[in-house]
């Protein structure tokens, strides 16, 4: 299996544009989670997904921040408008159902806004 | 507030000897505990867990101890090699079987094995 794949691995936006980060998770879990992680604040989950239906947004930061999943092998996190303290790695990862397990992460896409 | 908590940002340590990293939480529900390794430019990895009925999980060189009373686990390394340098990462969940694993972080602590 070739893991979570996210693309783009770096981002690199001017303030006031629209981000798109993607995501496609292990085939078979049917959890997907999205995490950003800066100095400040380490990882921290922004939503997660079970059978592609959100379970959980508290994490979101406003609402600028958006996040789908068509279906079980895709998901889009979309930051508009972006802003330069959206600065940060942003990390997809996947698991299977049912109570507390490994999850198991992308190679995270590194976003810098200008 | 920080419901998992990783008071060494670092931890330097010599090839062979032991590294103890620690990790704190103030949620009682918390019944999972994990830790993540994470290498420069990669996601997190799962390296070894421990659920709260028990108080020690061993796994190779690691070795997982918690204490709920005090609401404080550790991960020991032993013998540290250097390909152990990277952030580790501590991770807490409520066992809630119906609605998946949501995990709270540490803020990481970056182990640096000397050779």
């Amino acid at each position: 299996d070739a893991g979570v794949i996210q693309s783009p691995r770096h981002e690199v936006t001017e303030m006031g544009q629209e981000v798109t980060l993607r995501c496609k998770p292990i085939s078979g879990h049917d959890y997907l989670f999205w995490y950003r992680q800066t100095m400040m604040r380490g990882l921290e989950l922004l939503i997660y997904f079970n059978n592609n239906v959100p379970i959980d947004d508290s994490g979101m930061p406003e609402d600028r921040f958006s996040a789908k999943m068509p279906n079980a092998s895709f998901s889009t996190l979309k930051i508009q408008p972006s802003e330069p303290r959206d600065s940060a790695v942003y990390f997809c990862a996947s698991s299977l159902a049912g109570g507390p397990s490994e999850q198991y992460f992308g190679p995270g896409t590194r976003l810098t806004v200008t | 507030d920080q419901q998992v908590k990783q008071n060494s940002p670092s931890l330097s340590v010599q090839e062979g000897r032991i590294s103890i990293l620690n990790c704190d939480y103030t949620n009682s529900m918390f019944d999972y505990f994990l830790w993540y390794k994470k290498y420069p430019a990669e996601g997190p990895t799962f390296l070894i867990s421990i659920s709260s009925i028990k108080d020690k999980n061993e796994d190779g060189r690691f070795t997982v101890f918690l204490n709920k009373s005090a609401k404080h686990l550790s991960l020991h390394i032993v013998p540290s090699q250097p390909g152990d340098s990277a952030v580790y990462f501590c991770a807490a969940s409520p066992w809630m079987e119906t609605s998946g694993s949501r995990l709270t972080f540490g803020e990481g602590t970056q182990l640096t094995v000397n050779p």
